[in-house]
């Protein structure tokens, strides 16, 4: 079936402002992770959802950064109050679930804070 | 504190001959280790996985191995094409979780 889709592809918005980032899993996945990818930097982890279980935010930069699950499928990312710090690409990545499988990751969404 | 390093200087080799890319770490004893392919604008994609019990994973042209005493792992691909130029990424797992640390990935070019 299809990948992991994210949406928008890139978004541009002012220091301040809220934004959400959208990520649509694999089907049947029950694992999801968000990480964001700095110029330059390798991922950086923010946080993994499985299944019902709580969800491990231990990378999350700031309280500023939140995320959901709803359904065990579609996960949301939210900026609020962006800062021009939080410009980079964040990728969902998608698996099975099991201690050794494989992230699948989507194309990423470019963020630009002005 | 955790941390991976992968050469953050690109890699030139020419068609046909095998590259070798490192990936070291400290403070950590991972359980797993991956080397993920990044192209330009796009995510990652799993290339290989090798256990920590595991000495040595090949696949087709690519093979991995993991040192857990010298905490490197080495990627080489054998008879390299231009195709193959991308940002390689190594990535490392506990037993504890599911938090997966990556390295900042090496970049490799293939000249024909």
């Amino acid at each position: 079936g299809a990948g992991v889709s994210q949406s928008p592809s890139n978004k541009v918005t002012e220091k301040g402002k809220d934004v959400e980032l959208r990520c649509d899993p694999i089907s049947g996945h029950t694992a999801l992770y968000w990480y964001r990818q700095s110029l330059g930097q390798g991922l950086e982890f923010l946080i993994y959802f499985q299944g019902n279980s709580a969800p491990d935010k231990s990378g999350l930069p700031s309280d500023r950064f939140s995320a959901e699950r709803t359904g065990g499928s579609v996960s949301t990312l939210t900026i609020q109050r962006t800062q021009q710090e939080d410009s980079a690409v964040y990728l969902c990545a998608s698996s099975m679930g099991g201690i050794a499988d494989t992230q699948y990751f989507g194309p990423g969404t470019r963020l630009t804070v002005l | 504190s955790q941390k991976i390093e992968q050469n953050s200087e690109a890699l030139n080799i020419q068609e046909g001959k095998t590259a070798t890319l490192t990936c070291n770490y400290t403070n950590y004893s991972p359980a797993y280790l991956q080397w993920y392919r990044q192209d330009p604008g796009r995510g990652p994609v799993f290339l290989l996985l090798i256990r920590e019990n595991e000495k040595e994973k090949r696949k087709e042209r690519l093979k991995v191995t993991f040192d857990t005493t010298l905490k490197q792992s080495l990627f080489h691909i054998t008879a390299s094409q231009p195709a193959d130029s991308a940002t390689y990424l190594c990535a490392l797992r506990n037993t504890g979780g599911f938090k997966t640390i990556f390295g900042a990935g090496t970049r490799l070019f293939v000249k024909a």
